[in-house]
């Protein structure tokens, strides 16, 4: 079966700092797109983050990047300069033809 | 742009009845919509896809009876739960796609079902 694997079920990070959220993923797909979605608490998913699997290069989103290693399967989303805006829950997803595949997801909280 | 409403945001409804929830893409047009289910701090599930003007494909173990998914059109899907029971009560996510949007699927804001 398909899977996204979210190892970190909670994170923290101090105001202005910097954090990263990991993810692998399993599929025997060679062209997917990866995505990092946020759901504060108004439940509204909010796409954070979007990668096409053919391209080498990182995807950046102010201060939001990603670290993508196709190989190893790795897509992981580092926040910098950390707002309480943040805080939220994190779920990383794939392309399986037209669906996606979610991670479990990892509640990221923000300290002031 | 990519804007995907979903009606009502709540709703409350006794055992037995049935509910519709409505799934809207405001400035594109949806040639698949997909519904989700969300358990409290849960990842989505995926419950069914709906390609415009045919059939919903349900996931394994969704009744495709109880909960009756509508696509008639490029801008609506409609969640119908039949014969709710509280078991059903949950938060229920629709998202759309379109051909030119790189099978991105942007999301409704949810509706917040209470079956009681």
């Amino acid at each position: 079966a398909q899977t996204v694997t979210q190892s970190q079920p909670e994170m923290s990070v101090q105001e202005a700092e910097t954090v990263t959220l990991s993810c692998t993923y399993d599929t025997s797909e060679s062209d997917y797109y990866l995505f990092w979605y946020k759901q504060p608490p108004s439940r509204q998913m909010i796409l954070v983050i979007r990668q096409e699997a053919y391209k080498q290069q990182n995807a950046t989103e102010n201060r939001f990047s990603v670290n993508f290693q196709k190989a190893a399967k790795s897509f992981s989303l580092k926040i910098s300069d950390s707002q309480l805006g943040d805080a939220a829950m994190y779920f990383c997803a794939y392309t399986e033809g037209n669906k996606l595949v979610f991670g479990a997801g990892t509640i990221l909280r923000v300290k002031s | 742009g990519a804007v995907v409403s979903q009606h009502p945001s709540r709703v409350i409804c006794k055992s037995g009845t049935s509910v519709k929830i409505e799934c809207r893409s405001l400035d594109f047009q949806a040639t698949t919509m997909f519904w989700y289910r969300q358990f409290p701090k849960k990842s989505l599930m995926l419950m069914a896809t709906s390609n415009e003007g045919s059939k919903a494909t349900y996931e394994q173990g969704v009744e495709k009876d109880k909960f009756l998914i509508n696509h008639a059109s490029l801008t609506l899907s409609t969640l119908t739960v039949t014969s709710a029971h509280p078991e059903d009560s949950s938060f229920y996510i629709c998202s759309a796609s379109g051909l030119a949007l790189y099978n991105e699927q942007f999301f409704g804001p949810g509706t917040r079902l209470t079956v009681l």
